[in-house]
């Protein structure tokens, strides 16, 4: 059973920073990976999709990377700003159409 | 173009009724999954569909009938709700199984008195 993990559970910054979130997934088997945005109360955005035979996906001030081996993606956050705040959520999805999805990480940037 | 809705967006019921919550996809894809979310936590997949007619189980579907009649719609229900069934609930699609991204829609709020 895939199961992904998403670390830290929340983090704090001030305006500016440049920050990483982690995602670890144990079943090396997919087909891509998806970073979602959600605000509060709201439905989930799509950031980024990197698909299996990708290392890295960039959208802006985001980049998202792919070590399947390892079992690892990170999604890289520059130059951060308040409205970046939000949780952040990763998917796992495999070649049989499903989705696993971390807790997410709660994004805090401080003014 | 309206992409993805759903309906209601809030509901309330008691213990022991039957609750339908509606999703609704203006692109024809394929495929489309419920979820639900838990305060805190990610997403679980409940049910989903590859196309209209064909339904299969996610992680968490006791207590929940899906139905694919159409390939637009692809309703949830909630044969006997329960408090443990207080949750939001998220449906999604995709064009098909392959590379493409998943679309949400806004979520509906279910509170089981």
């Amino acid at each position: 059973k895939q199961e992904v993990t998403q670390i830290p559970a929340a983090l704090s910054v001030p305006e500016g920073e440049n920050l990483v979130l982690n995602c670890s997934f144990t079943d090396s088997a997919i087909y891509n990976l998806q970073w979602f945005r959600q605000d509060p109360g709201k439905g989930l955005t799509s950031l980024l999709l990197i698909q299996s035979s990708q290392r890295e996906q960039t959208s802006g001030r985001l980049n998202a990377s792919l070590d399947k081996s390892s079992g690892r993606s990170t999604l890289y956050i520059a130059a951060s700003q308040p409205g970046d705040s939000a949780t952040y959520l990763c998917a796992v999805n495999t070649n049989a159409g499903k989705s696993t999805f971390g807790d997410g990480t709660t994004l805090t940037v401080k003014p | 173009d309206a992409g993805i809705t759903q309906s209601p967006r809030y509901k309330i019921t008691e213990t022991g009724r039957q609750v339908t919550l509606m999703c609704h996809q203006t692109w024809s894809h394929s495929y489309m999954f419920w979820y639900r979310q838990d305060l805190g936590h990610g997403l679980r997949l409940i049910y989903y569909s590859a196309a209209a007619d064909i339904t299969d189980k996610g992680e968490v579907p006791d207590g929940y009938v899906v139905s694919r009649s159409k390939t637009e719609n692809f309703p949830l229900t909630l044969e006997s709700a329960t408090r443990s069934q207080t949750s939001v609930y998220f449906c999604a699609s995709r064009v098909d199984r392959s590379q493409e991204t998943q679309y949400f829609g806004p979520g509906t709020r279910l509170l089981v008195l």
